[in-house]
């Protein structure tokens, strides 16, 4: 499988603080994606990183990308009790046509 | 905004049964997934389709089989429903995966399948 795996598996933070997770994979890819699920319900799309950018930021999201380590990062700043959720990044390779996903980070912010 | 939506969020079968999940979306996306969701093993490709009529195995194919007569609609079938087929099942949909495209993928909300 390439599947991905993002570290740490969870991750409890107190609101306010920062919360960091990474994700490393296998093959090489055209972008990479971090997703977001709540309890029970389907993945939201967060963030799109292409091959070609190193870092990006969307709101109070900051993904970095490192190729030659085949990893990223997702930094959440100032967190909220809201962004409690499990976190996914998906990469999508030069050959298939395919989302491989990671396992998963499971963040609880603590109001 | 696009929508992907999937016929059930809980669904309860019997041992043996045939079971259709069915997903429905609205952006026109050539690509459409089926995915499971079981606790530490993340999500797990089941099947894809990047076209209408065409089919792709994922990880984990047995057991089930998908059915893409429409562009819209992509379905996934349990053949002969067994206990440990209960699980989370998320379908997607995406653009094709052409050079140069963001390809988002939208989920459905879930089907929460339960075999007994």
């Amino acid at each position: 499988s390439q599947q991905g795996e993002e570290d740490p598996q969870a991750l409890s933070i107190q609101e306010g603080e920062n919360a960091t997770m990474n994700c490393s994979y296998k093959t090489s890819i055209n972008n990479l994606q971090w997703y977001r699920q709540n309890s029970g319900r389907g993945l939201v799309h967060l963030i799109l990183i292409r091959s070609n950018e190193r870092e990006k930021h969307s709101g109070r999201l900051r993904v970095t990308l490192d190729t030659s380590k085949k990893s990223s990062s997702l930094l959440i700043t100032a967190s909220r009790a809201a962004d409690t959720a499990s976190y996914f990044c998906a990469t999508d390779a030069y050959t298939g046509n395919q989302f491989y996903f990671g396992t998963g980070t499971s963040l609880t912010v603590i109001p | 905004d696009v929508k992907v939506t999937q016929s059930s969020r809980y669904l309860v079968k019997r041992t043996g049964e045939k079971v259709f999940l069915e997903c429905v979306q609205d952006m026109d996306h050539e690509n459409m997934f089926w995915y499971r969701q079981d606790p530490g093993l993340g999500l797990r490709l089941i099947y894809f389709s990047y076209d209408v009529k065409m089919k792709e195995k994922g990880d984990i194919p047995e057991g089930y089989s998908v059915s893409r007569e429409k562009k819209e609609r992509f379905s996934l079938i349990l053949e002969s429903a067994s206990t440990n087929q209960t699980s989370m099942y998320l379908c997607a949909s995406s653009l094709s995966f052409l050079w140069g495209k963001n390809t988002e993928a939208f989920f459905g909300q879930g089907t929460r399948l339960t075999v007994v």
